[in-house]
């Protein structure tokens, strides 16, 4: 199956601070990916949609100058948590559509934690 | 109401019992039915994919489908204490790539 890498898979950071997390097909293309948030116990809400070669398209209420997201080739997304703080701390996971495009294969997400 | 309704557990079950997992949907567009598997802090993992209704096996598990009720299923025979996750239904429409996530049931299978 397909894979995705992240990276960090977990990082500390101090309040105020701007934090840089990698997304990567490793194995095919995407020009597609997304980002999901993940709190303790709950599922995953959906952040933005990763779009190659152009801007990313945020969900309501995600704010796209504090989670800023560039796609910068057909296998790697960034997202940048810009002046990060405490009630950012979460897990972040992004996704890659398969070749079928109506799956999508997971990275393994990464630990933000902000003090 | 939530597009997509999953209990959230915890379930416990002995070692080698049959699981059902299960979700209910209120968006009559999903058309594609997706099952993933979730151990503690990493990334959901892909269980099961189908798209038509009716039922789809692949070894211990078994998806269904019964798109006239908006209603999904997991079945896991002879489970494991390996299969302890929490296990997340998902679903997409025609036309946008985004799934839509259950909450997520916790599974623990006790040996």
């Amino acid at each position: 199956g397909a894979v995705v890498s992240q990276h960090p898979s977990w990082v500390i950071c101090k309040s105020g601070t701007s934090v840089k997390i990698e997304c990567r097909s490793l194995d095919f293309q995407a020009t597609t990916m997304f980002w999901y948030r993940q709190f303790p116990k709950q599922s995953l809400m959906l952040m933005a949609t990763s779009n190659e070669g152009s801007k990313a398209t945020y969900e309501q209420g995600v704010e796209k100058d504090k989670f800023l997201i560039n796609h910068a080739s057909l296998t790697l997304s960034t997202l940048t948590v810009t002046s990060a703080h405490p009630e950012d701390s979460s897990f972040y996971i992004c996704s890659a559509p398969g070749g079928d495009t109506d799956t999508q294969y997971f990275g393994p997400g990464t630990r933000l934690t902000v003090l | 109401q939530k597009e997509v309704e999953q209990d959230p557990g915890p379930l416990s079950v002995p070692e080698g019992a049959i699981v059902s997992l299960n979700c209910t949907y209120s968006n009559s567009a999903f058309q594609y039915f997706m099952w993933y598997r979730q151990y503690s802090r990493k990334g959901p993992e892909l269980l099961m994919y189908t798209y038509s209704s009716g039922n789809k096996e692949d070894g211990r598990f078994t998806a269904q489908v019964d798109k006239s009720s908006k209603y999904i299923s997991l079945f896991i025979r002879d489970s494991q204490p390996s299969d302890s996750a929490t296990y997340l239904c998902a679903m997409k429409n025609t036309g946008r790539r985004a799934l839509t996530f259950g909450s997520g049931t916790r599974l623990q299978v006790q040996p």
